[in-house]
């Protein structure tokens, strides 16, 4: 079974900078399988990110995801006061195939 | 435009089983294959279930395989979960989503959740 693990738990900062999160996979897993999602409280998830580096409708240039095999990125350029909050990678992938979700990052402001 | 309604969630004692269903409206529902996500309170996101477009296929978390059953009725656009020997465990959210097109894997369109709470 793939392991996510999202790093780090917490980032805080300001509106205005840019945030780097990671999300690491215990195996190779792939591109096209990796997504991103956001969370805000008390709503469901919002898919940002699929593919590993493709936009989802609607989703605003200044979210962008990269990386490939077991280490994949998740950068926002500038943040907006709407971008603070939980943000979750995901994989499908293996033989039954399973998806897994990675613990989750919270951008919280400084 | 797209929507997902889950319902039948509330607190049910451990041993007992409870029915959720995610009503659908806005797509052709026949042809998205479903799955189920829970969280719960305060944690992160965990995969249950999902099943595929035409049926065919379904698979199970560890944690609820042989105790969960997802199905569709494709005739009322509505995905079910059928939740058996519940557990303490499995008190959480439940979000329905949809598997995006022309994909396997991420979940494009989600619920608004329901919550079951499993509790003597």
């Amino acid at each position: 079974e793939i392991v996510l693990t999202q790093s780090p738990g917490t980032l805080s900062l300001s509106p205005g900078e840019r945030a780097t999160l990671s999300c690491r996979a215990s195996q190779s897993v792939s591109s096209s399988y990796l997504a991103w999602y956001q969370q805000k409280p008390g709503q469901a998830p919002r898919l940002l990110i699929y593919g590993a580096s493709n936009r989802a409708t609607g989703i605003p240039d200044r979210f962008s995801g990269s990386g490939s095999g077991t280490d994949f990125t998740l950068t926002i350029s500038r943040l907006e006061p709407e971008d603070f909050a939980v943000y979750y990678c995901q994989q499908y992938g293996g033989s039954p195939p399973t998806w897994t979700f990675g613990q989750g990052t919270k951008v919280e402001i400084k | 435009q797209v929507q997902l309604l889950e319902s039948g969630g509330g607190v049910v004692q451990p041993g007992r089983s409870l029915r959720l269903s995610c009503a659908t409206s806005g797509f052709t529902f026949s042809s998205y294959g479903m799955h189920w996500v829970r969280q719960a309170p305060g944690k992160g996101l965990e995969w249950v279930a999902v099943i595929w477009y035409d049926g065919s296929n379904k698979d199970y978390a560890d944690s609820v395989k042989g105790r969960f059953t997802i199905s569709r009725d494709d005739s009322k656009n509505t995905l079910y979960l059928q939740m058996n020997t519940l557990r303490a465990e499995d008190t959480a959210v439940y979000y329905c989503a949809r598997v995006r097109s022309g994909s396997n894997g991420d979940l494009d369109y989600w619920g608004q959740g329901t919550l079951v709470t499993v509790s003597s």
